[in-house]
């Protein structure tokens, strides 16, 4: 069980595009998401949480936006990066808690994002 | 900030129990203490948490000092796939995010 899932696993696109990352709870209802970033040989840095229905709540330093993120359901969150550029190539994490209880955190696979 | 300490990194033999070790001497009473581990090219994975007591379940055991300053993952019998970067981690004083640190690398040896 607690089962989170990611969509794309990894996407190329062009300077200036926007690219949309989903994540998904299978067999849980996620009350609260959250997005990460890591960046090779670092550890992960939180971008985000959000809650359904709510606004996202942003770390420090994390351009709201630049990085959409809409959390319509219970079971779905999406991250999107807006106008990318090479500097936002990362290995983007969601992760999802409510299953475990609020303080414990299922992670998805992850999404490799290139940008040329 | 409640900030846990680890080792840079360890190296085990397969087959043979390994004891990760975290430091915490700022835990506060409400903080749990928390363990995830990233494979290679994946998402972190829980692993275990706990308060106060000693915590079992399939994947490890956690083993935390009586005055919670320090805890101890245990893996009963280290297997190549456990070969990952396991993160010490307190939540509670930032509600349920959490901060990872850099974490212990295990390299496991056949």
């Amino acid at each position: 069980g607690a089962v989170v899932s990611q969509h794309p696993s990894w996407v190329i696109c062009k300077s200036g595009t926007s690219v949309k990352i989903e994540c998904r709870s299978l067999d849980f209802q996620a009350t609260t998401m959250f997005w990460y970033r890591q960046f090779p040989k670092q550890s992960l840095m939180l971008m985000a949480t959000s809650n359904e229905g709510s606004k996202a709540t942003y770390e420090q330093g994390v351009e709201k936006d630049k990085f959409l993120i809409n959390h319509a359901s219970l079971t779905l969150s999406t991250l999107t990066v807006t106008s990318a550029h090479p500097e936002d190539s990362s290995f983007y994490i969601c992760s999802a808690s409510g299953a475990g209880g609020p303080e414990t955190q299922y992670f998805g696979p992850g999404t490799r994002l290139l940008v040329l | 900030d409640a900030k846990t300490t680890q080792p840079n990194s360890m190296e085990s033999n397969e087959e043979e129990p390994v004891h990760l070790p975290c430091n915490h001497s700022t835990i506060s009473g409400t903080d749990y203490i928390h363990w995830y581990r990233q494979l290679p090219s994946q998402g972190p994975e829980y692993v275990i948490h706990g308060l106060t007591s000693n915590v079992n379940n399939r994947m490890a055991s956690l083993a935390i000092a009586e005055d919670r300053k320090s805890s101890t993952l245990i893996l009963h019998r280290a297997t190549l796939r456990d070969a990952a970067v396991y993160y010490c981690i307190l939540t509670g004083e930032y509600g349920n995010k959490l901060v990872f640190g850099a974490g212990t690398i295990l390299r496991v040896k056949s």
